[in-house]
C-alpha cells in the first residue's frame, strides 16, 4: 500500500525557517518524481515545488522560489522542503504527491502537516 | 501566476448530471493534454479523478469524464450521488515562465 507522511509542520515566526519530511512508502520510490502543494486555509491548492526521481529536474513556484528548496534522499525514501525566510502568506496545510506513471497527474497524497506562520 | 479559472460553485439532485468547467490559456488547458481533476471532501487529501484530459485512474467511478475544448477543460458527474459532494480542482501543465503545474481555483460541489 503506497503511503505518504508528511512531518515537521509547526509554529513559526515570520521571517523563521522550517524543514518538512515526508516519508514514503510501499512504491519504489527513487522511480517517481515528487511535489509539495499546498493549501492556505479555506483555500485551494496551490503548486509548490515539484523534483525528478533522480533530483536531476527540479521545479518551484514563483512565490516561493528562492525561499524553499526541495530536495529527496532516495535511499531513505523521503522527500524534503526546506522552508526559509517564511512569511504569513506561506501558512497552509503541505501535501506531498507521487507523481503516477502519467505526467504530472498526482496520484497519492499524504494526509498533509501544517505550517503557521505567525508571531 | 494565474489559477485556471472554475466556478465557485455548482449543484445538482441525485441522479442528474454536473459540469464543472476549467479555463485557462494556449499556454496551459489549450496547448497541452495534461489536465488533472482532484477531489477533496473537507478535511481530507485531494483524490485524483481523471488525468490527461479525460483517463480515469484504476478504482474511478465512470460516472467521472473528462474533456477538452480549445482552453476550456470540463468534468462531468453522472448520475449524482450524496458521496460526490465535495471541492473539486482541475489542474494542468503550463509553459509559462518556471512554473510546472497550475491549479483551478476551485469548485464546490453540493449535491441538493
Amino acid at each position: 500500500e503506497v503511503q505518504l507522511v508528511e512531518s515537521g509542520g509547526g509554529l513559526v515566526k515570520p521571517g523563521g525557517s522550517l524543514r518538512l519530511s515526508c516519508a514514503a512508502s510501499g512504491f519504489t520510490f527513487s522511480s517517481y518524481s515528487m511535489n509539495w502543494v499546498r493549501q492556505a486555509p479555506g483555500k485551494g491548492l496551490e503548486w509548490v515545488s515539484s523534483i525528478s526521481s533522480s533530483s536531476s529536474y527540479i521545479y518551484y513556484a514563483d512565490s516561493v522560489k528562492g525561499r524553499f528548496t526541495i530536495s529527496r534522499d532516495n535511499a531513505k525514501n523521503s522527500l524534503y522542503l526546506q522552508m526559509n525566510s517564511l512569511r504569513a502568506e506561506d501558512t497552509a496545510v503541505y501535501y506531498c504527491a507521487r507523481e503516477g506513471q502519467q505526467w504530472l497527474a498526482l496520484d497519492y497524497w499524504g494526509q498533509g502537516t501544517l505550517v503557521t506562520v505567525s508571531s | 501566476q494565474s489559477a485556471l479559472t472554475q466556478p465557485a460553485s455548482v449543484s445538482g439532485s441525485p441522479g442528474q448530471s454536473i459540469t464543472i468547467s476549467c479555463t485557462g490559456t494556449s499556454s496551459d488547458v489549450g496547448g497541452y493534454n495534461y489536465v488533472s481533476w482532484y477531489q477533496q471532501h473537507p478535511g481530507k487529501a485531494p483524490k485524483l479523478m481523471i488525468y490527461e484530459v479525460s483517463n480515469r485512474p484504476s478504482g474511478v467511478s465512470n460516472r467521472f469524464s473528462g474533456s477538452k475544448s480549445g482552453n476550456t477543460a470540463s468534468l462531468t458527474i453522472s448520475g449524482l450521488q450524496a458521496e460526490d459532494e465535495a471541492d473539486y480542482y482541475c489542474s494542468s501543465y503550463t509553459s509559462s515562465s518556471t512554473l510546472r503545474t497550475v491549479f483551478g481555483g476551485g469548485t464546490k460541489l453540493t449535491v441538493l
